[in-house]
């Protein structure tokens, strides 16, 4: 089924560990971004791709790096976990810049860091 | 503060009734989304808007752009209506598929 898939879906990691967030998209959409969800707060955006090869920082992205080497694909890299980044992550795509035809979300990734 | 304000935080409604969920938001945006995030964690798009008012099934959203001010409308609720609604706003100057979001209203609707 098209649509945005996102791996693993749970993961557990030490403080210091380094992973990667996996998010795949088969709509040929162009813009895709990464976002974290924490309680008490709106979802905050922490990397962004208008495109292959293209990246942007959001609001949160300290301790994460993303690369977008094809439109499929933009995987989210921790550098060196730490408990603050223990979230629920979700990755979403978009045929249009300003969602006109809507996003379409991946299922999410929860992760703790202990 | 957050920039996107939701209004209630928690609503609880009997099977039937007429919902309404507010967002606010404080500058001029270039377009505000609503979503639905259902209980096990899945979000899905349900409405963007830039002007006016939408209607999908039993689910309406108007926006009033000068008071800066959604609602998200939902008749004859059911159970199944039960999510979390979540207001965003895309502002002028930003790129991409950059949305700044509210914290989102829990409804829960009983039988």
């Amino acid at each position: 089924n098209a649509g945005v898939t996102q791996t693993p879906k749970f993961q557990v990691l030490k403080t210091g560990q380094s992973m990667t967030l996996q998010c795949a998209q088969d709509m040929n959409h162009e813009y895709m971004s990464w976002y974290r969800q924490d309680p008490g707060m709106g979802l905050r955006l922490i990397h962004y791709s208008v495109g292959a090869g293209i990246t942007d920082q959001g609001e949160v992205p300290n301790g994460y790096n993303v690369s977008r080497s094809t439109t499929e694909d933009f995987p989210l890299r921790l550098l060196s976990a730490a408990p603050s980044q223990t979230s629920v992550y979700f990755c979403a795509s978009s045929y249009s810049p300003i969602g006109s035809y809507g996003y379409t979300f991946g299922s999410g990734t929860r992760l703790t860091v202990v | 503060k957050n920039e996107v304000e939701q209004s209630p935080q928690n609503l609880t409604a009997q099977e039937g009734e007429f919902i309404t969920i507010n967002c606010s938001y404080s500058v001029g945006i270039s377009a505000l989304h609503w979503l639905q995030q259902h209980p096990g964690g899945g979000i899905v798009s349900l409405f963007m808007l830039s002007s006016g008012k939408k209607k999908h099934g039993r689910l309406i959203a108007t926006i009033n752009i000068q008071e800066k001010h959604s609602s998200l409308h939902i008749t004859a609720s059911h159970p199944r209506d039960s999510a979390v609604y979540i207001c965003a706003v895309r502002y002028p100057e930003t790129s991409g598929s950059r949305l700044t979001f509210g914290e989102g209203t829990q409804l829960t609707v009983n039988p």
